[in-house]
């Protein structure tokens, strides 16, 4: 079975600085879809980047990248030019192109960003 | 585009009583989700419909949790009776098909069962 993990609970960054969340995945499969979704407090997730495994070339959507490192089976976010409004808790997601596409999710990292 | 509704956003429930959530997805969207929350942790799938089909139902609880997708539109999920460790925000998400697509999630029912 595929398993999400994210070994940050907690990270912080001060306005205008960059920060990266880490995440690492098990799966023995080849083709995949991995993502980062954001939950800002009491509102809505919404997806921030998605990352096809047969790529090998990073996503990147404006102030957010990823790192994709598909032999390591690992996915971290980066954010630049953090802004108060990117604090949320954010989550890494699987999701296998054969099995079906039910997301599984690791435990999130809560990011703060202070001014 | 309206985004996915639920109701209600919050319920607060006894032990052993029964609770009803309802969705109603972005039009169009022929797939629906169903996932629990659990504080502290990442969602965690329930059911998937395919229109007003069952594609994966393999981690709900099925002694106590039903769902159903009404005419592929429209979806509801039953807890009866309910449990303290059913304290969660259930989350309900739709995509415009089961491949590729982006899910959408709406902004999730919070309930405490106490």
């Amino acid at each position: 079975a595929q398993t999400v993990t994210q070994s940050q609970p907690e990270m912080s960054v001060q306005e205008a600085e960059t920060v990266t969340l880490s995440c690492t995945y098990d799966t023995s499969e080849s083709d995949y879809y991995l993502f980062w979704y954001k939950q800002p407090p009491s509102r809505q997730m919404i997806l921030v980047i998605r990352q096809e495994a047969y790529k090998q070339q990073n996503a990147t959507e404006n102030r957010f990248s990823v790192n994709f490192q598909k032999a390591a089976k690992s996915f971290s976010l980066k954010i630049s030019d953090s802004q108060l409004g990117d604090a949320a808790m954010y989550f890494c997601a699987y999701r296998s192109v054969a099995a079906g596409t039910a997301l599984i999710f690791g435990k999130g990292t809560t990011l703060s960003v202070s001014s | 585009e309206a985004g996915v509704a639920q109701s209600p956003r919050y319920k607060i429930i006894e032990k052993r009583q029964s609770v009803a959530f309802w969705c109603n997805p972005i039009s169009g969207h022929a797939t629906l989700y169903w996932y629990q929350q659990i504080l502290g942790q990442g969602p965690k799938l329930l059911i998937q419909f395919q229109n007003n089909g069952v594609v994966d139902d393999s981690q709900l609880p099925k002694d106590r949790f039903s769902a159903e997708r009404l005419k592929g539109v429209d979806s509801t999920l039953k807890i009866q009776p309910a449990k303290l460790e059913d304290s969660a925000v259930y989350l309900c998400a739709s995509s415009l098909a089961h491949i590729a697509y982006e899910q959408y999630f709406g902004p999730g029912t919070r309930l405490t069962v106490t």
